[in-house]
């Protein structure tokens, strides 16, 4: 176990709808990223956040916005859902700016969007 | 869009044999970093190799890395079915300030008993 946690760990949604997963990081990190895996594939990063801001994005479009708490949790929003939105959406805590050292993943939140 | 490519895509095993996967990448590294996923649940990272290394071992698992073919490869020794999962190479790259972790496309490992 990391110690990292989602919830929900499973979803469904319809398309246009709009959807929330959260987070909860390893006590004391303050870096979390986001990463979006489909079936079959790698995950992709969608962002980062320290201290509540964020500080990297992949190659998402706004649609996906994120926030980060000050107590280590943090939230995933996504809006107007798309069916290929489904996948696993994982988030990973590390302790040190901008996640360059080890990140502790969690179980992930898997997303159906029908 | 994926930096590394695994292979094969899947690979099936008895116990106690030997498994070895294989990664291909695109661009100049800093590192390469390999992940295990059982059952499409989280991550969890299993070994790191510097581009200034070619061999690092940690247990059972042995990674080797060859920048000029930019390619490395994980070897598992005695499979254990427990070893059954995906298995992952990463590479880093910059994002912002943020480290991006860039993924291939995985290699399913089945060892079977």
């Amino acid at each position: 176990e990391t110690g990292v946690t989602q919830s929900p760990t499973h979803l469904i949604k319809t398309r246009g709808q709009q959807v929330t997963l959260r987070c909860s990081s390893q006590s004391g990190h303050n870096t979390v990223s986001w990463y979006q895996q489909a079936l079959g594939q790698g995950p992709q990063f969608i962002f980062q956040y320290y201290r509540e801001e964020e500080n990297g994005r992949g190659n998402f479009p706004p649609r996906f916005s994120g926030l980060q708490f000050p107590n280590y949790s943090s939230e995933l929003n996504v809006n107007a859902l798309e069916l290929d939105d489904s996948a696993l959406y994982l988030c990973a805590s590390s302790l040190m700016p901008g996640g360059w050292d080890e990140q502790f993943f969690g179980p992930g939140t898997r997303l159906t969007v029908l | 869009s994926q930096q590394g490519e695994e292979d094969p895509q899947a690979l099936s095993i008895q116990e106690g044999e030997n498994a070895t996967m294989n990664c291909s990448y695109k661009t100049s590294i800093n590192n390469l970093q390999w992940y295990r996923q059982n059952s499409g649940r989280g991550l969890v990272h299993l070994i790191l190799i510097r581009s200034n290394e070619r061999e690092k071992h940690s247990g059972r698992l042995r990674v080797t890395l060859d920048t000029s073919k930019k390619s490395s490869s994980l070897l598992i020794t005695a499979s254990r079915a427990a070893d059954t999962a995906s298995y992952f190479c990463a590479t880093d790259r910059s994002s912002g300030s943020a480290r991006q972790l860039t993924f291939g496309s995985g290699t399913q490992l089945t060892v079977l008993p």
